[in-house]
């Protein structure tokens, strides 16, 4: 079954302590992005990703580090959390947008609720 | 950069009732629009989306949209509503830009549709 999956769905940290929620998709995706959703304000796009080792930041990057080491696997990364990061986190895969047009749409993974106090 | 503008924060209709929900969108060359449905507690899953040709595109689930480039609206509809329909709807613009080899997909605030029984 194609689908993008991310792991934890839920979790509830401490300020300042290290995580990192991974997405992986299995439809051999070039282009995959992390967005937050907040009440009021929608889904804002963190990071994004073209391609393998090709990461570029996105609307609201701050306090988020991102990798793509592999085509499949786009880790998002919190190397000191902060109350206003508690949010739900989603991944989204996509073919190649080019520019020749954004056309592909984006497949979404469940999305992780995450809880800083 | 693009925007996307969803004016209703909260629509209520009755079971059986037509329902439009609006989208304005500020784009200086053709977007590419889409409507996503969010159910409580689950992932954005695509509705229907638009590249270029009829205005009017079909989705999934009975929903229908119509391009307007004069209104720049993409607004979604769907003449008779069903209580499982009840979720957050979301629609958004994406963009490719050349050279910089960039993408950004960029989303309103959404719609929350309530449905009376």
């Amino acid at each position: 079954e194609a689908q993008v999956t991310q792991n934890p769905r839920y979790l509830i940290t401490v300020t300042g302590k290290k995580l990192t929620v991974t997405c992986s998709q299995n439809m051999n995706h070039e282009y995959m992005s992390w967005y937050r959703q907040d009440p009021g304000l929608g889904l804002r796009q963190i990071y994004y990703s073209m391609n393998v080792e090709v990461t570029d930041k996105g609307d609201v990057p701050e306090g988020y580090k991102v990798s793509r080491k592999e085509k499949r696997n786009f880790p998002l990364i919190l190397e000191s959390p902060s109350p206003n990061q508690t949010s739900l986190y989603f991944c989204a895969s996509s073919f190649r947008p080019s520019s020749a047009g954004a056309r592909y749409e984006q497949y979404f993974g469940p999305g992780t609720r995450l809880t800083v106090t | 950069a693009q925007s996307v503008t969803q004016p209703d924060i909260h629509i209520t209709v009755s079971e059986g009732a037509s329902l439009e929900l609006r989208c304005n969108y500020s784009y200086g060359a053709t977007p590419y629009l889409f409507w996503y449905v969010q159910s409580p507690g689950q992932g954005l899953q695509l509705l229907l989306k638009y590249f270029s040709g009829d205005t009017l595109v079909q989705g999934i689930k009975g929903f229908e949209a119509e391009f307007k480039r004069s209104q720049s609206s993409f607004n979604l509809r769907k003449p008779s509503v069903h209580w499982s329909d009840a979720a957050e709807y979301f629609c958004a613009v994406a963009a490719a830009y050349s050279g910089a080899g960039s993408y950004q997909l960029t989303f309103g605030k959404g719609t929350k549709l309530s449905v009376i029984p």
